[in-house]
């Protein structure tokens, strides 16, 4: 089957420690995307990555910090300097990197992390 | 990337049809529109998109107005399963994907 996975579902993490949320994809898509979702909001991007080896600051980078070394792959860490790190993050990928007549984004099922 | 308002809420009885307004007067030419929705604690899912043409598909409807301000996404028969929070969006790059608060869909029995 092709997707997006994203582990783990839920994840709890005490105050002041880095945690790396996974997510991958087998749809041999060029971009991939991170939002974050809070309570009664929209999504808000964090990071992006058009192709291997480069990624973008989104909207709201500060603390946190990605990975882009193999193209199914697309890590993001949560680091202790995010103030309000307690959010619903879910990832994305796309064909390519410019959104056009064939090209939507694909959403993983969402990871969501509850600092302590 | 174009703005885009959707009203917050919008109540649908079950097996009538559903209709969600969006407002993208900004939008420019060579902007599509795309909707996705997202059921509670899931992953948004893709839609419909639409640049000039009204679009229908096994989902959905799409009717964009002539001069492009504005879109309306129609579920035909809505069913419980589509309570959901619906995105109206018009990207024009991969750092410009706006998704906004949506309109939140209630279907009722």
């Amino acid at each position: 089957d092709g997707g997006i996975t994203q582990s783990p579902k839920y994840l709890f993490r005490k105050e002041g420690q880095n945690v790396t949320l996974s997510c991958e994809q087998n749809l041999n898509h060029d971009a991939m995307y991170w939002y974050r979702q809070d309570p009664g909001q929209g999504l808000r991007l964090i990071y992006y990555s058009q192709i291997v080896n480069d990624f973008q600051k989104g909207d709201i980078a500060e603390g946190y910090s990605v990975s882009r070394e193999k193209k199914e792959s697309f890590p993001l860490t949560v680091t202790s300097a995010q103030k309000n790190p307690t959010a619903f993050y879910l990832c994305a990928s796309m064909a390519s990197g410019t959104p056009g007549p064939y090209n939507e984004q694909f959403f993983g099922p969402g990871t969501r992390l509850t600092v302590l | 990337d174009a703005k885009t308002t959707q009203p917050t809420s919008m109540d649908c009885a079950e097996g009538r049809a559903a209709n969600l307004p969006c407002n993208h007067s900004t939008i420019s030419g060579n902007e599509y529109v795309y909707w996705y929705r997202q059921i509670h604690s899931q992953g948004p899912q893709y839609i419909i998109h639409g640049l000039k043409n009204n679009e229908t598909n096994e989902m959905a409807s799409l009717i964009i107005t002539e001069d492009r301000k504005s879109s309306t996404l129609i579920l035909p028969h809505a069913t419980l399963r589509d309570t959901a929070v619906y995105y109206c969006i018009a990207p024009t790059g991969a750092n410009n994907l706006f998704f906004g608060t949506g309109t939140r869909l209630t279907v009722i029995p």
